[in-house]
C-alpha cells in the first residue's frame, strides 16, 4: 500500500458526460501528479500540482482539468467524454517539487469506461 | 525528459534465471531513472531508482545500472521467482516530470 488513495475504483459512464476523479496524497506529500494509462499509449503524464499550484502540464486535453485543494487532495475533471477516454487514471504523490526529481508513489487507480 | 525506449516488450524466463530489461533515453539533461513494477489490477510500485551521479545500485535481487554516455539504463533481476511476474516500466526525468517507457511484461515460469 503506497498511502495514496483514489476514488472511485471503477466508473462507467456515457459519451458526452462529465466525471470527477479524486486523489488523496500520502501524508506529508505536497505534490500530486495525474497519469492516464491506456493499452496503446502506455503511461502518459497529464498534469502536476504542488501545494495547490499547477507546476507542469503534459498531454492533457482541453476537456480535462484538475485542481489541488488546501487540504492537498486533488480532483481530475473529465468532460464531454469520448469512447477514447476509456483508460486507467492514476494519481501519484511526492514530497516536493523543484530542480531535483522526487520519488513518486502511485495510487491504485480509477478505471474509467465510457460507453 | 523526452522519449524513452524500453526493450523487450515481453520476456519469459524460468524460475531461478536472471532477467534484464533495457531502456534508452534521448535527453542529456535527464538525471533521475526509476523502475516501477505493476501487477494486474494495481498501480505502479516503485522498486528501485538511480540518479545520474551513480553508475549502479542494488537492492537484494534487483539492481539498476546507468550508462550516461550511451544514454541507457537497465534493470537486472536475479534468481527470478513467479511473484516477479508483472509489467515493469522504466522512467526518466530531468526536472520533476517523469516520462515512461512502454513497459515490459515479465513472465516467470515455475
Amino acid at each position: 500500500d503506497s498511502g495514496v488513495t483514489q476514488t472511485p475504483k471503477h466508473l462507467i459512464t456515457a459519451t458526452g458526460q462529465r466525471v470527477t476523479l479524486r486523489c488523496s496524497p500520502r501524508s506529508g506529500d505536497l505534490s500530486v501528479y495525474w497519469y492516464q494509462q491506456s493499452l496503446d499509449q502506455g503511461l502518459q503524464f497529464l498534469i502536476h500540482y504542488y501545494n495547490g499550484e499547477e507546476r507542469a502540464k503534459g498531454n492533457i486535453l482541453e476537456r480535462f482539468s484538475a485542481q489541488q485543494f488546501p487540504d492537498l487532495h486533488s480532483e481530475l475533471n473529465l468532460s464531454s467524454l469520448e469512447l477514447g477516454d476509456s483508460a486507467l487514471y492514476f494519481c501519484a504523490s511526492s514530497v516536493g517539487w523543484g530542480a531535483s526529481t522526487y520519488e513518486q508513489y502511485f495510487g491504485p487507480g480509477t478505471r474509467l469506461t465510457v460507453t | 525528459g523526452e522519449n524513452v525506449e524500453q526493450h523487450p516488450s515481453t520476456l519469459s524466463v524460468q524460475e531461478g534465471d536472471s532477467a534484464v530489461i533495457k531502456c534508452t533515453y534521448s535527453d542529456s539533461a535527464s538525471n533521475y531513472f526509476p523502475w516501477y513494477k505493476q501487477e494486474l489490477g494495481k498501480g505502479p510500485q516503485l522498486i528501485i531508482d538511480i540518479r545520474s551521479n551513480v553508475g549502479e545500485k542494488k537492492d537484494q535481487r534487483i539492481a539498476v545500472t546507468l550508462n550516461k554516455t550511451a544514454k541507457h539504463f537497465s534493470l537486472h533481476i536475479t534468481e527470478t521467482q513467479p511473484e516477479d511476474s508483472a509489467v515493469y516500466f522504466c522512467g526518466e526525468s530531468g526536472y520533476s516530470t517523469l516520462t515512461f517507457g512502454k513497459g515490459t511484461m515479465l513472465l516467470v515460469s515455475p
